[in-house]
């Protein structure tokens, strides 16, 4: 069965403070893919990124980055400089690949709080 | 930017009555999702639309709860009879067609309070 798991429910930091949010995904599946969501206080989730099973470079996007481990079945996000704006709860998920859906499994999500 | 819309923000009713959520995805996206999220948890899959078919509802509770899609555009999700446990925030998203797992894009959701 499929299964993502974050096992950091809340983070606090002070603002510029690089932080990293864990990821650890299960399946069966060869081929897959793997998103991170940010969902801020107004509740909408927030597409960040989304990663497929074959590529496994590092991304950089601004302040964030994505390292993406096979090995470990690991999708860590790290937030460089962390601002008040990050507070949000993050959710990383796990999608099938070219199954009849595209059903996102979520994780548990990991609320980050940013103190200034 | 095109957005996913949905109604009411916000609800509040009572044990064993009826309510309904709306929802209206970004235009020319085929599919559509409703997942619900319980405090302090993922959101998980109730049912997707793929125009006006069901793809996949083995979560969706249809002793209770019903979704459709009748034009293949905006989609409703009702409940009936609410119970205490179906307190939650409600989320539709949407995605386009032929790309396989594109990224979803969800709307603001319906937080539902039953008492």
């Amino acid at each position: 069965a499929q299964k993502v798991t974050q096992v950091q429910t809340e983070i606090s930091v002070v603002e510029k403070e690089d932080v990293t949010l864990d990821c650890v995904y299960e399946t069966r599946d060869t081929t897959y893919y793997l998103f991170w969501y940010k969902q801020p206080p107004s509740g909408e989730l927030v597409f960040l990124i989304r990663r497929n099973s074959f590529d496994e470079q590092n991304e950089i996007s601004g302040r964030y980055s994505w390292n993406f481990q096979k090995s470990t079945s690991s999708f860590n996000f790290t937030i460089t400089a962390s601002q008040v704006v990050d507070s949000a709860v993050y959710f990383c998920a796990l999608s099938d690949y070219g199954g009849a859906t595209n059903k996102l499994i979520f994780g548990t999500g990991t609320l980050l709080a940013v103190q200034p | 930017e095109a957005e996913v819309a949905q109604s009411p923000r916000y609800k509040i009713t009572e044990k064993s009555q009826a309510v309904a959520f709306w929802c209206d995805p970004i235009s020319g996206h085929a599919t559509l999702y409703w997942y619900r999220q319980i405090l302090g948890q993922g959101p998980e899959l109730l049912v997707q639309f793929q125009d006006e078919s069901v793809v996949d509802d083995s979560q969706l509770p249809k002793d209770r709860f019903s979704a459709e899609r009748l034009k293949g555009v905006d989609s409703t999700l009702k409940i009936q009879p609410a119970e205490l446990g179906d307190s939650a925030m409600y989320l539709c998203a949407s995605s386009p067609i032929g790309q396989i797992n594109y990224e979803q894009y969800f709307g603001p959701g319906t937080r539902l309070t039953v008492t």
